[in-house]
């Protein structure tokens, strides 16, 4: 079963408009972390945010934003006010303890976000 | 933030032949390192945990003796393609976690390799 789900596979904005990216999650553990990575045309992942399963506070950096609601298992982020250097794959993921005990990050499928000038 | 250096970031080789990829974490020790393997316009999926000084974990449907994983210092995982054919190209990116980083750490990534077997 998919642990993180991003419905929407590619997403096309006009520059200046907002875009909101939806991250629906499950789990079974009570503590656990979830994460957004921006992934431009050159591959590597550029880290974006952590936030731990018992921080439930909308965090705002710049003109990213986040909305963590736990009641809903949803991470979503938002983007205002888009720029052309926003056009990137975004994926939402999520943290859990494997059988080992070692940690393991489970990817969604990634949002293309392409921005229109 | 801590840094993790992937090399080579891209390798064209020929059928057949083994290709070696290198993961350094440039300013911490990383007791536990990730391979991820990411087909065009796919998500990331999780090939191996690699931890130091052990044998490394493999997940469902990946091949251990095709990907070979060797983790021998605190500083440097290693993947090796053995055999390499066409299906095997892809884009392979590494993760590094430290315990000082806590539980959960944000996993730094490398810059990924893009490899294509030709």
């Amino acid at each position: 079963a998919q642990k993180v789900t991003q419905a929407q596979t590619e997403i096309s904005v006009v520059e200046k408009e907002d875009v909101t990216l939806d991250c629906v999650y499950e789990t079974r553990d009570t503590t656990y972390y979830l994460f957004w990575y921006k992934q431009p045309p050159s591959g590597e992942l550029v880290f974006l945010i952590r936030r731990n399963s018992f921080d439930e506070q909308n965090e705002i950096s710049g003109r990213y934003s986040w909305n963590f609601q736990k009641s809903t298992s949803s991470f979503n982020f938002t983007i205002t006010a888009s720029q052309v250097v926003d056009s990137a794959v975004y994926f939402c993921a999520l943290s859990e303890a494997g059988l080992d005990g070692n940690n393991r990050l489970a990817f969604g499928k990634g949002n293309q976000v392409v921005v229109i000038p | 933030g801590a840094v993790v250096s992937q090399h080579p970031s891209r390798v064209i080789c020929k059928s057949g032949t083994s290709v070696k990829i290198e993961c350094r974490s440039l300013d911490f020790q990383a007791t536990t390192m990730f391979w991820y393997r990411q087909f065009p316009k796919q998500s990331l999926m999780l090939m191996a945990t690699s931890n130091e000084g052990s044998k490394a974990t493999y997940e469902q449907g990946v091949e251990k003796d095709k990907f070979l994983i060797n983790h021998a210092s605190l500083t440097l995982s290693t993947l090796t393609v053995t055999s390499a054919h066409p299906e095997d190209s892809s884009f392979y990116i590494c993760s590094a976690e430290s315990p000082g980083f806590g539980a959960r750490s944000e996993a730094f990534f490398g810059q990924g390799t893009r490899l294509t077997v030709v």
